[in-house]
């Protein structure tokens, strides 16, 4: 049962251009949603989070947009850089008891072209 | 300045071995959580310790997989008589409070990547 989802197991954009992420979520008891990059033979690196509280946090290059009619989010980088190339987990956590256990969707592979 | 560490960082073992993942939190941090990575799938939450005490395991196998996380010393992952099935990466994260607080996140380790012959 994907809890998380990351429909897109891959985006090619060109650097400059706005990159676009997106995430779904089924289970309404999730309410703290984070965005995680994931380099190869490394670990996945915090990039920016969201409350359900609030629909948009921006972070430099980085913004987030959550739609909790839609049980969606998605994450904008503008303006894309190579160095953006990686790949990007979508993460959720919930007021369960739990709330420590992040649940994680299946990632985005985002590759910035020159 | 020293990130969670892992080590070690590549394991090859033959089923029915044992094997034993150490992870040590940042500096200051007390609560630790493995998490599983199969190939081609995301991060799927296993066990979240403090010292001295397991938090939730409710992403634990119910057979072979223990943890613990001592007063002292690093967290252990281990896993007892190893399957082909077990091969993945296992990462730990650390944090410094609980995250209900939302004024922290889980920062991960790189990694141990477990490859069962």
């Amino acid at each position: 049962d994907q809890q998380v989802k990351q429909n897109s197991p891959s985006l090619s954009v060109q650097e400059g251009r706005i990159s676009i992420l997106n995430c779904d979520y089924t289970n309404s008891m999730f309410d703290y949603f984070l965005w995680y990059k994931k380099y190869p033979a490394e670990g996945p690196t915090f990039l920016i989070s969201i409350s359900s509280i609030k629909d948009k946090n921006e972070d430099g290059r980085f913004t987030v947009f959550l739609n909790k009619s839609a049980k969606h989010l998605s994450l904008h980088i503008v303006p894309s850089q190579p160095g953006d190339s990686a790949v990007y987990f979508c993460a959720a956590s919930g007021d369960t008891g739990t709330a420590s256990k992040l649940t994680f969707g299946t990632g985005t592979r985002l590759q910035v072209t020159l | 300045n020293a990130g969670v560490m892992q080590n070690p960082r590549h394991l090859v073992r033959r089923r029915g071995q044992e094997a034993r993942l150490r992870c040590s939190p940042v500096k200051g941090h007390s609560h630790v959580y493995w998490y599983r990575q199969l190939p081609e799938e995301g991060l799927k939450f296993m066990v979240y310790l403090q010292k001295e005490n397991i938090i939730d395991e409710s992403g634990m196998p119910k057979e072979r997989f223990s943890a613990e996380f001592p007063k002292e010393g690093p967290s252990i992952l281990r896993i007892q008589q190893v399957v082909r099935g077990d091969s993945a990466a296992y990462f730990c994260a650390s944090s410094p409070i609980r995250l209900e607080l939302r004024a922290d996140t889980q920062y991960f380790g790189p990694g141990t990547r477990l490859t069962v012959l």
